[in-house]
């Protein structure tokens, strides 16, 4: 299966400073997820984006499907972005509908 | 928006004991999973199904039944739980289409099996 790795593992920032997360995948992709996971366990849906670049507020994606790279941007930081940003990409050739892989996730605190 | 409901946020269960882990998600979606999360290991997909009485193993199926009679409810089944099964279960649905293909999570199940 495709392997996605996700760096840095762990970033501390203080608030209203900006980020960027990186996921590298080891395939070409047709699904790409990038989720947070909050400090109660709930994964939220950040951007679906295989390809291009989307915008939602403060947060950001771009994939560049050829160079096999994501990078979500976190602008202006909040203590409620804290948490466990995970990068997903299909698990087999269903685009998704048998699952999706996970990176291990970037731990992401923002300090006050 | 889409729900998946996961019936128990937290269980503490014996080693041996059966245990019924359910999900049900409204949104009429025909795929649905079960992961579970590890501290190291991340998300790593134990079973999902694609219809109604069908099943298929994810990654790591060994220890673990799914039961899925109706569209909207998938439930995981621990037959004879042992304290290697501690962990967070996560159930998900499926949403596919020409321009998109995205996973929405329930709010986790977290198990401790004594």
């Amino acid at each position: 299966g495709i392997q996605v790795e996700q760096s840095p593992p762990d970033l501390i920032l203080q608030e209203g400073a900006n980020s960027t997360l990186r996921c590298n995948f080891s395939d070409s992709v047709n699904n790409l997820q990038w989720f947070h996971q909050n400090p109660w366990g709930q994964l939220i849906n950040l951007f679906y984006i295989p390809s291009g670049t989307k915008q939602n507020g403060r947060l950001s994606a771009t994939t560049v499907a050829t160079e096999r790279y994501s990078l979500l941007y976190i602008s202006s930081s909040q203590t409620t972005d804290s948490g466990v940003y995970f990068c997903a990409v299909e698990r087999g050739s269903g685009g998704g509908a048998d699952g999706l892989t996970f990176g291990k996730g970037t731990h992401l605190i923002i300090q006050p | 928006d889409v729900k998946v409901t996961q019936s128990s946020r937290y269980l503490v269960k014996r080693t041996g004991e059966k245990v019924f882990l359910e999900c049900v998600q409204d949104m009429d979606h025909e795929n649905m999973f079960w992961y579970r999360q590890d501290p190291g290991l991340g998300l790593r997909l134990i079973y999902f199904s694609y219809d109604v009485k069908m099943k298929e193993k994810g990654d790591i199926p060994e220890g673990y039944s799914v039961s899925r009679e109706k569209k909207e409810r998938f439930s995981l089944i621990l037959e004879s739980a042992s304290t290697n099964q501690t962990s967070m279960y996560l159930c998900a649905s499926f949403h596919g289409g020409a321009d998109t293909g995205e996973l929405f999570f329930g709010e986790g199940s977290r198990l401790t099996v004594l």
